[in-house]
């Protein structure tokens, strides 16, 4: 089935520093997704994206569709304490056999120590 | 502003007990959704149900059933609990394009 790659796997940040991270695919996506998950608690969507080459901010938050419809980033600018939790990208393609949407494994982030 | 409510929020079973998780959404969405979390895994589906009345197999269903016993409602059954399903899950709802999910139970099977 489609898979995405999603990296890096984790990472430590310290504060005021900006964070990219990258999902992609072998596939084509028609939309992609980034979620956040805190502790203990579901995934909570930051940002969706429609469109190939589209790039949408949320706050602090930039997302970027490639565009080759493969690919999506997301950077944290000056992040914060509250930004540690796993980042999930998601694609969803709807010719796929589901039309589900299809989640990366995640990108940790923790704080220094 | 409930969303997507699960119970219970916490479980232990022993090898072999039965279970349901349970699943409600108060957002009118058609498609509703059973996903586990493992470390390292990220996020592996198990059923989904695109409308009321209808259920599919998602990525790892084998040891699971569900059930869309009404628009609001999705449960997921575990006939007899293993180890391996030792994990926690998530429940989701959508209606478009994102989904919006539940705060997760986690399920320890000893």
């Amino acid at each position: 089935g489609q898979q995405l790659n999603q990296s890096p796997q984790s990472m430590f940040i310290q504060e005021g520093e900006d964070v990219s991270m990258n999902c992609t695919s072998s596939s084509i996506f028609n939309t992609w997704l980034w979620y956040k998950q805190d502790p203990g608690e579901g995934p909570v969507l930051l940002i969706a994206l429609y469109k190939a080459g589209e790039l949408t901010s949320n706050g602090r938050l930039t997302a970027q569709f490639g565009i080759t419809r493969k690919d999506s980033f997301l950077n944290i600018s000056a992040s914060i304490p509250s930004d540690v939790g796993i980042y999930f990208c998601a694609g969803r393609n709807y010719g796929g056999s589901q039309g589900n949407l299809i989640f990366g494994k995640g990108t940790k982030l923790s704080v220094k120590p | 502003n409930a969303g997507v409510t699960q119970t219970p929020k916490f479980q232990v079973l022993k090898t072999g007990q039965s279970m349901t998780l349970q699943c409600a959404q108060d957002m009118n969405h058609n498609s509703m959704y059973w996903y586990r979390q493992d470390p390292g895994m990220g996020l592996r589906l198990i059923y989904y149900s695109a409308s009321e009345g209808t259920t599919d197999k998602g990525e790892v269903p084998n040891g699971y059933n569900v059930s869309r016993l009404n628009k609001r409602e999705f449960s997921l059954r575990l006939e007899s609990a293993a180890p391996s399903q030792t994990s926690v899950y998530f429940c989701a709802s959508s209606e478009s394009v994102g989904y919006t999910f539940g705060s997760g139970t986690r399920l320890t099977v000893v």
